[in-house]
């Protein structure tokens, strides 16, 4: 089946820098590639995705970009705000979905 | 959290105790899940449903039934069988088709003693 890796499991950022998130993936035919922020004790959120004939998307201070040959896509988050602070999981759909372990993000005033 | 709700938030149990988890959705979604989620494990598949009166087991059924009597309602038992059941669970709906964003609801934390 397919195996999603998450790279770093944590992150530290001051306020308006930049973080980035990677992910890889194993199995070439998924073709959709969501991400996630889930707040603590809350249920996670989809924040962005994007699709595998698509190589970057953008909103508005998020944007994830796709590399199929390299099978990995990247999260993107810029002028980052201490309200970004969570959890980030990406996944991938090949049938059914497939998560990574999380990244802890934590945006330092 | 979207039009997904789950109920209860926190949930106690006896080892031994079968308990069932409540999903219910109003976004007329067709397709329903549920995630377990462990700390530094991500989200695993329990068990999924595309259609009413249809489910498949995902990658850890064991220990785990489900029903799906109509379309708004997916709950979840955690049967004695299971091994290790205290775990934050996760209930999510879908459509089925070209898109496929998933959206998720609040979770239940259940402890088992």
């Amino acid at each position: 089946g397919e195996n999603v890796e998450q790279h770093p499991s944590t992150l530290s950022v001051q306020e308006g820098d930049s973080a980035v998130i990677k992910c890889t993936y194993s199995d070439s035919a998924s073709n959709y590639f969501p991400w996630y922020k889930q707040e603590l004790g809350k249920g996670p959120q989809l924040i962005i995705d994007i699709r595998s004939n698509v190589g970057e998307k953008k909103d508005q201070r998020i944007a994830v970009t796709l590399n199929k040959t390299a099978k990995h896509f990247s999260l993107h988050i810029t002028e980052t705000q201490p309200e970004d602070s969570a959890v980030y999981f990406c996944a991938a759909h090949r049938n059914q979905f497939y998560f990574g372990t999380g990244t802890s993000l934590t945006v330092i005033p | 959290d979207g039009g997904i709700t789950q109920s209860p938030k926190y949930l106690f149990r006896k080892e031994g105790q079968n308990v069932t988890l409540s999903c219910e959705q109003n976004l007329n979604h067709d397709a329903m899940y549920w995630y377990r989620q462990d700390p530094g494990q991500g989200l695993r598949l329990i068990y999924y449903s595309q259609i009413v009166n249809d489910f498949q087991k995902g990658d850890i059924a064991e220990g785990y039934s489900v029903s799906r009597e109509k379309k708004e309602s997916f709950p979840l038992t955690v049967t004695s069988a299971q091994k290790n059941p205290t775990a934050f669970y996760l209930c999510a709906s879908s459509i089925v088709g070209d898109s496929y964003e998933q959206y998720f609801g609040p979770g239940t934390r259940l402890t088992v003693t």
